[in-house]
């Protein structure tokens, strides 16, 4: 099956600089890679997707990078606010009925 | 807010009782998934329900078992609770005949503990 891998466990960044995450995944076959953002004790939250027939998009200050050669994919998050900081995952699907979720990176902004 | 209930939000068993976590699904939305995710870790799929039926499981044993209603609700049931069941259980509703690509709506999800 399906396996994602997710760097680094933990961030931390002042307010105002970016926050980069990287995901590798290993199932060339997978097509929709969606990031999500969890906040302490609720639910996670989709901020931004990306299909395998695009290397980029962009919503405001999030972006979300692919490359399908390298089976790869990053959240780029510019102008850091202190309610960025979550957990947030990214997940790997579109082959089957499940995504396969990474282990989750621990973003603080600092103020 | 999100469409996707869970209920409880909050439950405590002991090891080898039985559970039933219950997943209201978004309104146009005719699949349900259920995740499992334990602290610290990202979630991981236990099974899907379409049109009543399973389809798809992952990696857990038969003691986790599920159940779709017409009007698309789930139930999640767990038998002879362990330790390691202690987690977050999360329902995520979607519409796309069972598909993982249409961009799931999680509930806020069932914090279970066993003791």
């Amino acid at each position: 099956g399906e396996n994602v891998e997710q760097h680094p466990s933990t961030l931390s960044v002042q307010e105002g600089d970016s926050a980069v995450i990287k995901c590798t995944y290993s199932d060339s076959a997978s097509n929709y890679f969606p990031w999500y953002k969890q906040e302490l004790g609720k639910r996670p939250q989709l901020i931004i997707d990306i299909r395998s027939n695009v290397g980029e998009k962009k919503d405001q200050r999030i972006a979300v990078t692919l490359n399908k050669t390298a089976k790869h994919f990053s959240l780029h998050i510019t102008e850091t606010q202190p309610e960025d900081s979550a957990v947030y995952f990214c997940a790997a699907g579109g082959t089957g009925n499940q995504f396969y979720f990474g282990t989750g990176t621990s973003l603080t902004v600092i103020p | 807010e999100t469409g996707v209930t869970q209920s409880p939000t909050h439950l405590i068993k002991t090891r080898g009782q039985q559970v039933t976590l219950r997943c209201s699904s978004q309104s146009g939305h005719n699949t349900v998934s259920w995740y499992q995710q334990a602290l610290g870790q990202g979630p991981q799929f236990i099974f899907q329900y379409y049109r009543e039926e399973e389809n798809g499981r992952g990696n857990f044993p038969p003691r986790f078992s599920g159940l779709q209603f017409p009007n698309y609700s789930s139930e999640l049931n767990v038998n002879a609770l362990e330790l390691d069941d202690s987690a977050l259980y999360l329902c995520a509703s979607s519409f796309g005949q069972g598909r993982s690509d249409y961009g799931y709506t999680f509930g806020s999800g069932t914090r279970l503990t066993v003791v």
